[in-house]
């Protein structure tokens, strides 16, 4: 089945680690997106990317890295740096060109950070 | 860029349409109206998309005002599984077409 999966769903690590999360897709999409969630919020951007070997800036992208070295994976990095990094992170990819193509998400990753 | 504007809550009865409306008074001419909806514990779902005409597709149907200022996420018959947050988001070529999430509205569907 073509889908995005993300990995583990639940992570937990001691504060002053960097942890990496995998996004994967099987989709073709070139654009993939990278949210993050806090509990009764709507989803803020973190990184995006439109194509391989390119990512930007989202909203909130202080402590956080990623890379896209394949069309298919785009992990994100928490770094030390991110002061408040537990969350509900969710990964996109988005069909289509514009503003016309819908998104489809991962099941997500619950990271708390103790 | 455009904000939108939706109540907290709604609560719909099972069987029983459901009209959840959206305000986005400041929308340019290049802005899509997209609706997603989250389950619980669970990534977004795509419900409905449209620029200036209404849409009708399996899931739901959206109405747009004829001067897009608002617009209305239509739920032909509401079932224990349409219970969700529903986005109602405006989609332009910023940031990559990344979704603007605000905080929705959380739909109840009561038996």
């Amino acid at each position: 089945d073509g889908g995005i999966t993300q990995s583990p769903k639940y992570l937990f690590r001691k504060e002053g680690q960097n942890v990496t999360l995998s996004c994967e897709q099987n989709l073709n999409h070139d654009a993939m997106y990278w949210y993050r969630q806090d509990p009764g919020q709507g989803l803020r951007l973190i990184y995006y990317s439109q194509i391989v070997n390119d990512f930007q800036k989202g909203d909130i992208a202080e402590g956080y890295s990623v890379s896209r070295e394949k069309k298919e994976s785009f992990p994100l990095t928490v770094t030390s740096a991110q002061k408040n990094p537990t969350a509900f992170y969710l990964c996109a990819s988005k069909k289509g060109q514009g503003a016309t193509g819908e998104q489809y998400f991962g099941p997500g990753t619950r990271l708390t950070v103790t | 860029d455009a904000k939108t504007t939706q109540p907290n809550s709604m609560e719909s009865n099972e069987e029983e349409p459901v009209h959840l409306p959206c305000n986005h008074s400041t929308i340019s001419g290049t802005d899509y109206i997209h609706w997603y909806r989250q389950l619980p514990s669970q990534g977004p779902e795509y419900v409905i998309h449209g620029l200036t005409s209404n849409v009708n597709n399996r899931m739901a149907s959206l109405a747009i005002a004829e001067d897009r200022k608002s617009s209305t996420l239509i739920l032909h018959r509401a079932t224990l599984r349409d219970a969700a947050v529903y986005y109602c988001i405006l989609l332009n070529s910023n940031s990559g077409y990344a979704l603007n999430f605000g905080k929705g509205t959380s739909l109840l569907v009561t038996p």
